[in-house]
């Protein structure tokens, strides 16, 4: 089982990039990477995943080096409304499976 | 259409109280999973179903009873429950079983057990 590691809180402010790292030291191979985004009192939402390298879609991007070690949540040009809690989540298709500890991001104006 | 709905929003129940939390997804999905998420916590995965079968029960205690009626529905009876087991219980489902497959939550249930 994949344990993963996220920095507890992250601050920002509107316009920037803001990149989150998920650390999975022990990922398997059938494992994959999938991150999502909490508000208060709602149930997450999928934002990105991915198995290897970069993925790109029209929110967010994720770079995976080669050794699958760590992820990385890019979110470019932040806005008030990005602040929310993101969840890395890694597991196979088989297992049980869990959530990362989360990462508060605080997008400041 | 792609949303969960779960019902009720919010529930106060004691100890001694029998209830049910509902769940519906009208999506086709395969997989219902039921979450419980403590306040500042990760959702913690407590069941899964796959084509209507419960296929993980993360060793949650007997007074949670999952239920999956059919492939649109899901429910979780409640029985007996403690204090402690106050949370937000949210409903996900998703195409087939498993993390490659993108979750779709419901808004969840606050449960609050006196």
């Amino acid at each position: 089982l994949a344990k993963t590691t996220q920095p507890i809180s992250m601050d920002s402010y509107e316009g920037q990039e803001v990149n989150i790292t998920c650390s999975h030291n022990n990922i398997a191979t059938n494992d994959y990477i999938t991150w999502y985004q909490q508000f208060p009192s709602q149930g997450p939402r999928f934002i990105i995943q991915g198995y290897k390298t970069k993925v790109t879609n029209e929110v967010a991007s994720l770079f995976i080096p080669a050794d699958r070690k760590s992820s990385t949540l890019s979110l470019p040009r932040v806005s008030l409304s990005d602040t929310a809690v993101y969840y890395c989540l890694v597991g196979d298709n088989f297992n049980k499976f869990y959530f990362g500890s989360g990462t508060k991001l605080n997008v400041k104006p | 259409d792609t949303e969960v709905t779960q019902t009720p929003k919010h529930l106060v129940m004691g100890m001694t109280n029998k209830k049910s939390l509902k769940c519906e997804q009208h999506m086709g999905h395969r997989a219902m999973y039921w979450y419980k998420q403590k306040a500042k916590k990760p959702p913690e995965l407590m069941f899964v179903y796959s084509y209507e079968k419960l296929s993980i029960n993360e060793s949650v205690p007997s007074r949670f009873s999952p239920e999956c009626p059919n492939s649109s529905l899901l429910n979780l009876h409640l029985h007996a429950l403690q204090p402690e087991d106050s949370a937000l219980y949210l409903c996900a489902s998703s195409q087939e079983r498993g993390p490659s497959y993108e979750q779709y939550f419901g808004p969840g249930t606050r449960l609050t057990v006196t």
